[in-house]
């Protein structure tokens, strides 16, 4: 079945770097991938939707420059969380949708900023 | 705007039972439906969706959906509970194909042996 990878699993940083996540779709073509921020026990938040070869659509209250996104392939989006703060520990998940209209998720990245 | 609802934070249910977790959305045009699970500290996994045709739609691990158009409700059943199923659940809903899936708060699913 379709499988959508996302790397790290697990990522700490320190207060100030940047870290990337990577969200590839590894056995279809992906023109949209969308990025969620997910809190303990709470329910996915859309943050952005990345088209395949143009710039990202942010929901409201999302900064676009904090939180980057870049979908370079078909196959791989990226989140590039910028200046990271204690406050942008979450878990991260990405998806995909195939040629089926059916939206695969990836296993998702803890990122602790300490 | 679209919006999705799941009124229960915790369905328990024994094993062997039958299980439903309710879910009931707005769209403003022709839905698409879909319920995942989520393990914990896991990404989610994909059960179903309904995007047009029999209103009850079957999915993986025994688990099937009704699609009611007239209560605007999708929920999710399954005829015999296992403590496997034990989880997080989430129904989703989007109002045309491309677009991102908007979520409701998830409901969690306690089978107990």
């Amino acid at each position: 079945g379709a499988v959508v990878s996302q790397h790290p699993s697990r990522v700490i940083c320190k207060s100030g770097t940047s870290v990337k996540i990577e969200c590839r779709s590894l056995d279809f073509q992906a023109t949209t991938m969308f990025w969620y921020r997910q809190f303990p026990k709470q329910s996915l938040m859309l943050m952005a939707t990345s088209n395949e070869g143009s710039k990202a659509t942010y929901e409201q209250g999302v900064e676009k420059d904090k939180f980057l996104i870049n979908h370079a392939s078909l196959t791989l989006s990226t989140l590039t969380v910028t200046s990271a703060h204690p406050e942008d520990s979450s878990f991260y998940i990405c998806s995909a949708q195939n040629s089926g209209n059916t939206i695969y998720f990836g296993e998702g990245s803890w990122l602790t900023v300490v | 705007a679209q919006s999705v609802a799941q009124p229960e934070d915790q369905v328990n249910v024994a094993e062997g039972n039958p299980l439903t977790v309710k879910c009931t959305y707005s769209v403003s045009g022709n839905p698409y439906l879909f319920w995942y699970v989520q393990y914990p500290n896991r990404g989610l996994q994909f059960l179903l969706k309904y995007i047009t045709g029999d209103n009850l739609v079957k999915g993986s691990y025994g688990f099937e959906a009704e699609f009611n158009k007239s209560q605007t409700s999708f929920h999710l059943k399954k005829p015999s509970a296992l403590v496997s199923d034990s989880a997080l659940y989430f129904c989703a809903v989007r109002d045309q194909a491309g677009t991102a899936l908007i979520f409701g708060k998830g409901t969690t699913l306690s089978v107990s042996s």
